[in-house]
């Protein structure tokens, strides 16, 4: 059975820079027919895919924060993480990873159980 | 961006009954869509994808239809584990989006 989970500091100030590592376990983050993906969900709100990762290291983000995000797998480790920086308040919400279809059809089947992030002072 | 409008937003029913909710893109996405349950405090269910079909161990009371621009999620007889929240989401293209919710409570 696939499981993954999110892990990193739940509180982070203004400005800086968030980052978050999703721990793959139960299967290979090698695998060619998986990407791996971030999205996010403000309290009481819906939600926003955030960016995707290939194992060959290829990358898709939303443009809405492309200018601020990036991901990046280590294969060695099985992670995949995300950095998101110069943070607002309106970057707080709960952060899910999920392992997304590579071919036809397409959909996320294992998503991590969230973790929230709050952006304060 | 594709957007998925759902509705309704907000819907109150009786265990028993047959709901349906309906997701609406903003431009044709073929088949490429699923859908998902989220529960208070957990990650969202993947329940259908491809429109249609029934992900693994998903009761047989959901059901998904449509292609294009209109799709349908059904579920035949609601059960008090039902009371959720539900999430279309399109595949199609890049980014990825997901509609606003539909938020489904006891009567």
């Amino acid at each position: 059975q696939v499981q993954l989970q999110e892990s990193g500091p739940g509180l982070v100030k203004p400005s800086q820079t968030l980052s978050l590592t999703c721990t793959v376990s139960g299967g290979s983050i090698s695998s060619g027919s998986y990407y791996w993906s971030w999205i996010r969900q403000p309290a009481g709100k819906g939600l926003e895919w955030i960016g995707r990762i290939y194992t060959s290291g290829s990358t898709n983000y939303n443009p809405s924060l492309k200018s601020r995000v990036t991901i990046s797998v280590d294969t060695s480790k099985n992670q995949f993480s995300l950095k998101l920086s110069s943070v607002t308040a309106a970057d707080t919400a709960v952060y899910y990873c999920a392992r997304g279809s590579v071919a036809g059809p397409y959909y996320f089947d294992y998503w991590g159980q969230g973790t929230l992030v709050t952006v304060s002072s | 961006d594709i957007q998925l409008t759902q509705s309704p937003s907000f819907l109150s029913a009786s265990v028993g009954d047959r709901v349906t909710i309906t997701c609406r893109a903003s431009q044709g996405i073929s088949s490429y869509l699923a859908w998902y349950q989220q529960k208070p405090g957990k990650a969202p269910k993947l329940l259908i994808y491809a429109a249609s079909t029934l992900q693994s161990g998903v009761p047989s009371r959901f059901s998904g239809s449509g292609s294009g621009t209109e799709f349908t999620l059904t579920i035949s007889s609601l059960q008090p584990e039902d009371f959720a929240t539900y999430y279309c989401q399109q595949l199609n293209s890049y980014p990825i989006t997901f509609g606003q919710g539909t938020r489904l409570e006891i009567k």
